[in-house]
């Protein structure tokens, strides 16, 4: 599994947007890049997951380089209930062998008013 | 359609005793994930089940086990409680060829005193 790098923490305030950059410089080929959410006392939730340039759905937006060494979550115009946990994953979807998400730190962020 | 359930949502225990904690996936999911969150941590991979057969488990010790019924279902168990023991059990469960979307439950929060 490829090691990846976050930010400890961001601050933000409400109807910025927000951007949270991952890193991974050892990404294999077959890996994606997956990234959830989690408030407090409650499970991760599953936002968005990409492999190269850029994917969108309805809650975030997903960036990433030719390199695929890094890639970053947007969140556009966040409110208050944006604050969370964000966690980036990178690993190879069709893996049988493990299956078990590994969760780094995470990015705590903080929305303010 | 209803996600991942768990129960219960709390569970207070003292030391020595046994804990036992229930899961029942998303319909259609036969794949169901186990970890384990104590407070202000990232999660720790614990147990995996699929079609009623053990996968792989975490670094943790015999005490913690479980098993998955006919009907995808999954308890978790927790001999022998220690102090350190007390954390959020997550469950989560997601479609065979989506490994990186797993779907988490609510969790059952663990207290050991």
């Amino acid at each position: 599994l490829a090691k990846t790098t976050q930010p400890i923490s961001m601050d933000s305030y409400e109807g910025q947007e927000v951007n949270i950059t991952c890193s991974h410089n050892n990404i294999a080929t077959n890996d994606y890049i997956t990234w959830y959410q989690q408030f407090p006392s409650q499970g991760p939730r599953f936002i968005i997951q990409g492999y190269k340039t850029k994917v969108t759905n309805e809650v975030a937006s997903l960036f990433i380089p030719a390199d695929r060494k890094s890639s970053t979550l947007s969140l556009p115009r966040v409110s208050l209930s944006d604050t969370a946990v964000y966690y980036c994953l990178v690993g190879d979807i069709s893996n049988n062998a493990g299956n078990m998400l590994t969760f780094g730190g995470g990015t705590r962020l903080m929305v303010k008013p | 359609e209803a996600g991942v359930t768990q129960s219960p949502t709390h569970l207070i225990k003292t030391r020595g005793q046994q804990a036992t904690l229930r899961c029942s996936p998303i319909s259609g999911h036969t794949s169901v994930y186990w970890y384990q969150q104590a407070l202000g941590l990232g999660l720790q991979f614990l147990l995996w089940y699929d079609e009623g057969e053990e996968r792989n488990r975490g670094n943790f010790p015999p005490r913690f086990s479980g098993r998955q019924f006919p009907n995808y279902s999954s308890e978790l168990n927790v001999n022998a409680l220690e102090l350190e023991d007390s954390a959020l059990y997550l469950c989560a469960s997601n479609l065979a060829d989506r490994v990186y979307e797993q779907y988490f439950g609510p969790g059952t929060r663990l207290t050991v005193t």
